[in-house]
């Protein structure tokens, strides 16, 4: 079963508008942590955001929000007042802390290919 | 401005040579990532290493391939012989971990392999 399913294999949001990135986790251990990664067509892997599952507020980094959503096991990233520099494969991926025996290494999602239209 | 630097960004080579792939991690990170992308497989998670020590590489064929740290500055990934499957590009990342809490892990840019 995949850990981190992201559904969405591509995206379209028109330059300034806001776009929601879907992604779902499955894991059964109670610590852990879930990150954004954005890979520009130049290849590089930026980080974005990190949300822990015990924070309480979701996590935002300027334009950058995560839906934490513990329940649903979702972590969806919000690209707030998009730019066209923003176009971009989008990877949610996970890092279990305590089972799994492959404490520290992220699990990563397929990707979503985000398009910003001007 | 801390970078993980990786040598070199592009490789081209024939089956059945050796691969050296060469990664810098960012000072004061104690944990080494290699992950390799592709199109059908997307990232995955090849070997890690914690304070030089590797901890897991499950992930990586061992029978041609070879992870190490020889020093806190250097880590290395080799493939030996070379297979037209290995084409792929392999990410270097570095990472802080402390007891049981891990932070963020910086990528550097990718070594592009391309084995004919």
């Amino acid at each position: 079963a995949q850990k981190i399913t992201q559904t969405q294999p591509g995206m379209f949001v028109q330059e300034k508008e806001a776009v929601t990135l879907d992604c779902t986790y499955d894991t059964s251990d109670p610590s852990y942590g879930l990150f954004w990664y954005k890979q520009p067509s130049s290849g590089e892997m930026i980080f974005l955001i990190y949300q822990g599952s015990y924070d309480q507020q979701n996590a935002t980094e300027g334009r950058y929000s995560l839906n934490f959503q513990k329940a649903r096991k979702s972590a969806n990233l919000v690209i707030s007042a998009s730019q066209l520099g923003d176009s971009a494969m989008y990877f949610c991926a996970m890092r279990e802390l305590n089972y799994g025996g492959s404490q520290g290494n992220l699990i990563f999602g397929k990707g979503t290919k985000l398009s910003v239209k001007p | 401005d801390a970078r993980v630097t990786q040598t070199p960004r592009h490789k081209v080579t024939e089956m059945g040579q050796e691969v050296t792939m060469r990664c810098q991690p960012i000072l004061g990170h104690n944990t080494v990532f290699w992950y390799r992308q592709t199109m059908m497989q997307g990232l995955e998670l090849l070997a890690y290493f914690r304070n030089r020590a590797p901890l897991d590489d499950s992930g990586m064929p061992k029978d041609r391939f070879s992870a190490e740290m020889p020093d806190a500055t250097l880590a290395t990934l080799k493939i030996q012989p070379s297979e037209p499957r290995d084409s792929a590009v392999y990410f270097c990342a570095s990472g802080l971990t402390t007891g049981s809490s891990s932070y963020e892990q910086y990528f550097g840019p990718g070594t592009r392999l391309t084995v004919t």
